[in-house]
């Protein structure tokens, strides 16, 4: 089973101010078609979780530009560029190359 | 506009059965992979199962790994997850997901407690 560890599990961001999650996975996530099976999501309190970023640095319909991805192989990073009170929730790493699929721990995101 | 609308959950027994629905609108569902994710209280994301387009082949995480059975009805735009032998460690609000996890439902919460 592919281990997620994200970093930090909680962070408090003024608004206006950047912000950045960590993932690392313990095995590589990329695949022999070339593409890397990293995924973020979001889950605003009281919703359900939903797509914000994936394989690794493509954003999903609708997701504003201030929200970007990065990195390769194990390590990767969301990064938030300047952070709104509507970003807040907790943000999941997730990979979908091996079974079983697996989640990050999350991430919980609160405004200052 | 893509919607999945979970249904099926209910307070049930230590070892009894539950069945799950997800209808889908708004995609063309025969194409696509469908998966259940749940959510203990409190708790993160958890993989339950997958189903493939045409559903034959299905994928369970261990822990569900014959007690539950994943299946679509791809003429009714629908999913399913039966649910047998429940535990308390099964308690959880249950997300059908689309394509990978591209769209989710709203859930539908299992609570399994005497």
């Amino acid at each position: 089973e592919i281990v997620m560890t994200q970093t930090p599990l909680s962070l408090s961001v003024t608004p206006g101010q950047p912000a950045s999650i960590s993932c690392k996975s313990s095995q590589s996530l990329l695949y022999s078609d070339g593409k890397t099976y990293l995924h973020w999501h979001l889950q605003k309190p009281g919703q359900s979780p939903q797509l914000l970023i994936y394989e690794v640095s493509n954003r999903f319909s609708g997701v504003p530009d201030r929200f970007s991805g990065s990195g390769s192989g194990t390590d990767f990073t969301l990064t938030i560029s300047r952070v709104e009170a509507e970003d807040v929730g907790v943000y999941y790493c997730m990979q979908n190359i091996h079974l079983p699929w697996t989640f990050g721990q999350g991430t919980k995101v609160e405004i200052q | 506009e893509v919607q999945l609308v979970e249904s099926g959950g209910a307070l049930v027994q230590p070892g009894g059965s539950l069945r799950l629905s997800c209808e889908a609108s708004g995609i063309t569902f025969n194409k696509y992979w469908m998966s259940w994710v749940r959510q203990a209280p409190g708790k993160g994301l958890e993989w339950v199962a997958n189903i493939n387009e045409d559903g034959s082949g299905k994928y369970y995480a261990d822990p569900v790994k014959g007690r539950f059975t994943i299946s679509r009805d791809n003429a009714k735009n629908s999913l399913y997850v039966q649910m047998n032998s429940l535990r308390a460690e099964d308690t959880a609000v249950y997300y059908c997901a689309a394509a990978g996890t591209t769209y989710w439902g709203q859930g539908t919460l299992v609570t399994v407690s005497s």
